[in-house]
């Protein structure tokens, strides 16, 4: 089964808007991470996020957890034509230190100028 | 900064030849990866690999892959004969000990193309 999954699936806005995507998952996690890919490059990390956090900030990045509802949102505010990217979240699993990441399918994001 | 660098950046092969993809991790990291991205979905752990020996692998990560530290700084990945639905982006990743040291970061990829 998925461990993640984000939506909205794809986001259009305007440059200057603000753009929240979220991320729910099914199993209890130790960290949550998310991730910016431009169109077929590499995976840029963002914001890690602790299982015993609620909120972080990074730049223009805000990042919430809410683990009763095992899910995540991720906001861009202010948002950038460089904004445009798919995003995605990543999580480990609690049983096991080190662990690989899941990705969810990602949120693809066009910011128009 | 730090990062992980991959080598070739991409590949095109023949179906049925080997390929081996590079990675050369960030150098006070223990813990490596790889994943691959088919074209449009999500990225998917393959395997991982720790102290010179497989941590974990999925249930893609079959007989034809294989892969090896064979010295102080590189990690490979080989696909023995490569299928055409390997074509794939390939990602590494490594990762640091200790409990602030949670995140993976990731290579650039290797786009692999078989034909």
């Amino acid at each position: 089964s998925q461990q993640g999954e984000e939506d909205p699936q794809a986001l259009s806005i305007q440059e200057g808007e603000n753009a929240t995507m979220n991320c729910s998952y099914k199993t209890s996690i130790n960290n949550l991470q998310w991730y910016r890919q431009n169109s077929g490059r590499g995976l840029v990390h963002l914001i890690l996020i602790r299982s015993n956090e609620r909120e972080k900030h990074s730049g223009r990045l805000r990042v919430t957890l809410d683990t009763s509802k095992k899910s995540s949102s991720l906001l861009i505010t202010a948002s950038r034509a460089a904004d445009t990217a798919s995003y995605f979240c990543a999580t480990d699993r609690v049983k096991t230190s080190y662990d690989k990441v899941i990705f969810g399918p990602g949120t693809s994001l066009s910011v128009i100028p | 900064e730090p990062e992980v660098t991959q080598t070739p950046s991409h590949q095109v092969t023949q179906m049925g030849q080997e390929v081996i993809l590079r990675c050369v991790p960030i150098s006070n990291h223990l813990y490596f990866y790889w994943y691959r991205q088919i074209l449009g979905q999500k990225v998917e752990f393959l395997v991982s690999f720790y102290n010179n020996e497989i941590s974990e692998k999925s249930e893609i990560f079959d007989d034809q892959f294989s892969v090896e530290r064979p010295d102080g700084s590189n990690f490979t990945l080989k696909i023995r004969s490569t299928k055409l639905e390997d074509s794939a982006m390939y990602f590494c990743a490594s990762r640091g000990w200790g409990a602030g040291n949670n995140e993976q970061f990731f290579g650039p990829g290797t786009r692999l193309t078989v034909l």
